[in-house]
């Protein structure tokens, strides 16, 4: 079976530092990858997605930039964290073709 | 963009109850999912619905993709039903690119 593995859990940054979320995807091969953000406990926004390595669309303007260097691996980072950074980042999988989206834990980050 | 609404935006019910939950979208679509989070935040894929009548256990799903909206059903709901119920959409090409709602916030109680 597939599973997703998304860390850390919580996070507390200082606004400037850099940021580095990590997910990886075991169990399936070519999956497409996404970054999404919840602020305020409701409602999820796309941020990026990547359908192969190397291969990233933005889908809202900001200040986080998204990696995927190998196949079940997806990165979401920041140079210089703003106080607006600070919510819930989940990361997500599907196959290829499309279909069920599952998501990892999440990480919770607080920028101060 | 697609805009989805989900009622009611809150919904308190005694354990056992049975409740049912909207999800109205503004464009045509073939990809639509329900998902619960739960009070820790983890989210789970309830179903994969864009249409038709699907059913696990105790939740059933219903979508009228002509119509645009899709329906959630909890029968004899348990304290564990508890949190937020999300409707996501959109159309599936090369991936699954979803546009959530703002969720139905459910508190079962004893």
């Amino acid at each position: 079976s597939q599973t997703i593995h998304q860390w850390p859990a919580t996070l507390v940054q200082p606004v400037g530092s850099p940021l580095s979320l990590e997910c990886t995807v075991e169990g399936t091969s070519n999956p497409n990858l996404y970054w999404y953000r919840q602020a305020a406990g409701r409602g999820l926004q796309l941020l990026f997605y990547s359908v192969g390595i190397g291969q990233i669309s933005s889908e809202v303007p900001q200040n986080l930039s998204a990696s995927r260097p190998q196949d079940r691996q997806f990165i979401l980072s920041s140079k210089k964290l703003l106080l607006s950074d600070s919510g819930f980042y989940l990361c997500a999988w599907s196959r290829l073709t499309g279909g069920e989206v599952h998501f990892g834990n999440g990480t919770r980050l607080t920028v101060t | 963009g697609i805009q989805v609404e989900q009622s009611p935006p809150d919904l308190i019910l005694q354990e056992g109850a049975n409740s049912t939950l909207r999800c109205n979208f503004s464009d045509s679509v073939n990809n639509l999912q329900w998902f619960h989070q739960n009070p820790w935040g983890q989210l789970i894929n309830l179903f994969y619905i864009p249409s038709g009548t699907k059913q696990n256990g105790r939740l059933s799903a219903t979508t009228v993709a002509t119509e645009r909206y899709s329906l959630l059903y909890i029968s004899s709901s348990q304290t564990t039903d508890s949190g937020v119920y999300f409707c996501a959409v959109g159309n599936t090409g090369t991936a699954s690119k979803l546009t959530f709602g703002t969720g139905t916030r459910l508190q079962v109680t004893l």
